[in-house]
């Protein structure tokens, strides 16, 4: 059975300050997802990565894969209050769609 | 374009009683998945549901079941409830079993007295 550890659990930082969180997984994604989530909402995606090696930006976020596809790191520049919320990685199984988590980072961005 | 929608918000059961949730899946999406998330984890999968036959299924007992309408909306049901149950139950659409891009609800509280 596949396991995904995300460290640090929680992170609590000021505003404008960068930080990076890590997913690492006991076995190769088949397809790497990071999310957010909000409370008392569902998990919004974020990206999807499949090729190792692979860098991918949205805005101030940086994605990045591992080049043996068995771990990744996400980079926030410049966080802000509304970059609060609890990220998850994820890998997607390709045949079933079935997701399997990580336990998520809780980030906390201080005005 | 309408969202994933899923009622109720919230619930309150006690121990021993069934639990119905339904979810209404996205404009366009033919397949629904189940997730349990308990407080401070990520999501589990329980199952996932495309043409209205179970398409895979978690490490969930049998006391967890679900349907899938020609609409494409589902429901979850939960017999037997222990106190355990208690958590976010989220639902997904998406296009096709494998599709890459799942949209999430934002879920049903449940709470096991």
């Amino acid at each position: 059975t596949q396991l995904l550890e995300q460290s640090p659990q929680f992170l609590s930082i000021q505003e404008g300050e960068n930080l990076t969180v890590y997913c690492n997984s006991s076995s190769v994604f088949s397809s790497l997802q990071w999310y957010r989530q909000e409370p008392g909402e569902g998990p919004v995606l974020l990206v999807t990565v499949v090729t190792g090696g692979e860098v991918k930006k949205l805005k101030r976020l940086t994605f990045q894969f591992g080049d043996a596809r068995k771990d990744s790191s996400l980079h926030i520049t410049a966080a802000q209050p509304g970059d609060t919320g609890l990220y998850l990685c994820a890998d997607l199984s390709g045949n079933t769609g079935k997701l399997i988590f990580g336990q998520g980072t809780t980030l906390q961005v201080k005005p | 374009e309408t969202g994933v929608t899923q009622s109720p918000t919230h619930l309150i059961k006690t121990r021993g009683q069934q639990v119905t949730l339904r979810c209404s899946s996205q404009s366009g999406h033919n397949t629904v998945s189940w997730y349990q998330q308990a407080l401070g984890q990520g999501p589990q999968f329980i199952f996932q549901y495309y043409r209205e036959e179970e398409n895979g299924r978690g490490n969930f007992p049998p006391r967890f079941s679900g349907l899938q309408f020609p609409n494409y909306s589902s429901e979850l049901n939960v017999n037997a409830l222990e106190l355990d149950d208690s958590a976010l139950y989220l639902c997904a659409s998406s296009y096709g079993p494998g599709g890459q891009t799942q949209y999430f609800g934002p879920g049903t509280r449940l709470l096991v007295l």
